[in-house]
């Protein structure tokens, strides 16, 4: 059975970092692109940033570009997001997502659970 | 960026109905274009990819259709389970820039 569990978030101040992380299991993690997607409080889902199953080709929403610094680790079957200069903008919960794969670029077939980041002072 | 529109923002309905979806894009994004459902406090689902191919495991009274711009996704026999809200997704996006659209509440009447 495929599982991504989150974990990481928490209560940070503006100007903070967080690092959350993403165990994958059920599943040969080294072959599958990964992806972040956030959905702020009572708002809809928007797509953070992607990893290519080797960590060729890595892409960022232009929101967060700068700040957040995508990576994996395919021994640990882990994703991990490093979150810096937060704002208040970024509460929302954070889920890690698995490409589809087969071609099928931007298709996310698996979810996590989701971990809540509240940047707040 | 590529835009994604869809309406209604919510809608009531009641078990059994025949219920569409729509959802439109900025611009052509060929077949690019994928349905989640997402009930409250739970993750998103995948239920439909490439605008009509349905993902392994949802049941076939889901059904996607449309090509370039407008896309809708149709639950032909509404059952309790499926009240949730709706989102479309494009894929097309060459920069990885993968958009949702705001989403379509789906209530009971």
């Amino acid at each position: 059975e495929v599982q991504l569990v989150e974990s990481g978030g928490g209560l940070v101040q503006p100007g903070g970092s967080l690092r959350l992380s993403c165990a994958a299991s059920g599943f040969t993690f080294s072959s599958y692109e990964m992806n972040w997607v956030r959905q702020a409080p009572g708002k809809g889902l928007e797509w953070v940033s992607y990893i290519s199953s080797s960590v060729s080709n890595i892409h960022y929403a232009e929101s967060v570009k700068g700040r957040f610094t995508i990576s994996r680790d395919n021994a640990k079957n882990s994703l991990y997001l490093q979150m810096n200069s937060l704002r208040a903008e970024d509460t929302a919960v954070y889920y890690c997502a698995r490409g589809k794969g087969s071609g099928t670029y931007g298709v996310f077939d698996y979810w996590g659970q989701g971990t809540l980041v509240t940047v707040s002072s | 960026d590529i835009q994604m529109t869809q309406s209604p923002s919510s809608l009531s309905a009641s078990v059994g109905d025949r219920v569409t979806f729509t959802c439109r894009a900025s611009q052509s994004i060929s077949s690019y274009l994928n349905w989640y459902q997402q009930k409250p406090g739970k993750a998103p689902k995948l239920l439909i990819y490439a605008a009509s191919s349905l993902q392994s495991g949802v049941p076939s009274r889901f059904s996607g259709s449309g090509s370039g711009t407008d896309f809708t996704l149709t639950i032909s026999s509404l059952q309790p389970e499926d009240f949730a809200t709706y989102y479309c997704q494009q894929s097309y996006s060459t920069s990885f820039m993968y958009t949702f659209g705001q989403g379509t509440k789906l209530e009971i009447k």
